[in-house]
């Protein structure tokens, strides 16, 4: 098995709701990662998790709240967001640490969550 | 009119020529540099990577080339195929994988 699958796919909230999106790999990789990409702009990264406890945070608004229960899963709370969040929310994963020894940032990517914020 | 940032640079090619797709990057810094596609409505897929202490590495009909004194990175793609449409990003990293702008190549029959 070597996807990433990313639910649900499309989603459509108001400003005052709470939601989540979810992300599940099962081929034993150690580092989850949350990437948010607006149309036509690269990828931009949110949150990236190793073995299970957040590595980095780049600056995002608290309204995202990122979990990762256990080695397979990673969810992105939602809360309160802007219309300006619509986008489409990728998750990725890889081996270990992007950078680290044995990786060079081979990221396995679901097809994404695509939020709209009403 | 639509603003300058809505539009990707785009590349046409006729099928069977080869691709040249190039990339700027910003930190001197960067370990290693990738080559990532993306079709419509799917996530990125890696394609190749490249070391900083290499200048140029080939896959199956892919060649990244790698200048760190211009800081370019290039990707070339043998004999474009119609499969070969979509948006291309070259991506930096060090501890982090952080996404370039994109290319998209468009490939006529």
């Amino acid at each position: 098995d070597t996807e990433v699958t990313q639910t649900p796919k499309h989603l459509v909230m108001g400003m005052t709701n709470k939601k989540s999106l979810k992300c599940e790999q099962h081929m034993g990789h150690r580092a989850m990662y949350w990437y948010k990409q607006k149309a036509k702009k690269p990828p931009e990264l949110m949150f990236v998790y190793s073995y299970e406890k957040l590595s980095i945070n780049e600056s995002v608004p608290s309204r995202f709240s990122p979990e990762c229960p256990n080695s397979s899963l990673l969810n992105l709370h939602l809360h309160a967001l802007q219309p300006e969040d619509s986008a489409l929310y990728l998750c990725a994963s890889s081996q270990v640490l992007a950078g680290g020894p044995g990786n060079t940032g081979e990221l396995f990517f679901g097809e994404g969550s695509r939020l709209t914020v009403l | 009119g639509e603003s300058v940032g809505l539009h990707l640079p785009t590349l046409s090619v006729q099928e069977g020529d080869n691709s040249i797709i190039n990339c700027a990057y910003s930190n001197s810094a960067s370990d290693y540099f990738i080559w990532y596609k993306q079709e419509s409505g799917k996530g990125p897929q890696f394609i190749i990577d490249i070391r900083s202490n290499m200048d140029k590495r080939q896959g199956q009909r892919v060649t990244v080339l790698l200048n760190k004194t211009v800081k370019h990175l290039s990707l070339q793609i043998a004999a474009t195929q119609p499969g070969d449409s979509a948006v291309y990003f070259c991506a930096e990293g060090s501890y982090k994988l952080i996404f370039g702008s994109g290319t998209r190549l468009l490939v006529r029959p």
